[in-house]
């Protein structure tokens, strides 16, 4: 059974980096077949697609987060990782990570972007 | 641009059968989806991926109430035997070979 489980501060300052990562069980993200994204959900709204990688490298990212965003695999660890820089309260949000296009979900991990 | 259109809110009741509908804009009826639900204070669940010819491909787990249909450029989650654990937001999601990923604003179930 494939399982994803995200890690990583709760709390970030604003302007700082928010850093997570996800760590897969039940499958191998070095795998070609599948593509490893990465999702949030704001307080109280609907979810937004951040971005998403190949275990080649190659990456998609949502065009209005592309300047800020950078998603990378390792796959010795089998894991993936976000990077969001010069973060502000709007990126405060439950974020998730995902196989393909949800299939399935991680738990998801509540980061505070405050002072 | 590739958008998903879903009603806010949805009700029916108890025991009985509701159909979701997930409208992709003009241009990309052919474009596969996903349903999810989210239960209220829990994380998204993916419920099916429906192909742009009806089929569908469910998780692990998903009883046989919940089924996938199409036409034409809508995609529709059927969830028959209404459980009052069906209340949530489900969520339709799209995708396609280097365009940027598309969910749909969601649709909130009442079961009555």
């Amino acid at each position: 059974q494939v399982q994803l489980q995200e890690s990583g501060p709760g709390l970030v300052k604003p302007s700082e980096t928010l850093s997570l990562t996800c760590t897969v069980s039940g499958a191998s993200v070095s795998s070609s077949t599948y593509y490893w994204s990465w999702i949030r959900q704001p307080p109280g709204k609907g979810l937004e697609w951040i971005g998403y990688i190949y275990a080649s490298g190659s990456t998609n990212y949502n065009p209005s987060l592309k300047s800020r965003v950078t998603i990378s695999v390792d796959t010795p660890k089998n894991q993936f990782s976000l990077n969001l820089n010069s973060v502000t309260a709007a990126d405060s949000a439950v974020y998730y990570c995902a196989r393909d296009y949800g299939n399935p979900w991680g738990q998801g991990t509540l980061v505070t972007v405050s002072s | 641009q590739l958008v998903l259109t879903q009603s806010p809110s949805a009700s029916a009741s108890l025991g009985a059968s509701v159909k979701l509908t997930c409208t992709l804009s003009s241009g990309h009826s052919i474009y596969a989806i996903a349903w999810h639900q989210q239960q209220p204070e829990k994380g998204p669940r993916y419920l099916m991926k429906v192909h742009s010819d009806g089929t569908h491909d469910k998780g692990d787990d998903i009883p046989d109430r919940f089924s996938g249909s199409i036409s034409g450029a809508d995609r529709y989650l059927t969830i028959s035997s209404l459980q009052s654990g069906d209340e949530g937001d489900y969520y339709c999601q799209t995708w396609g070979s280097g365009i940027p990923v598309v969910f749909g604003g969601g649709t909130k179930l009442t079961v009555l």
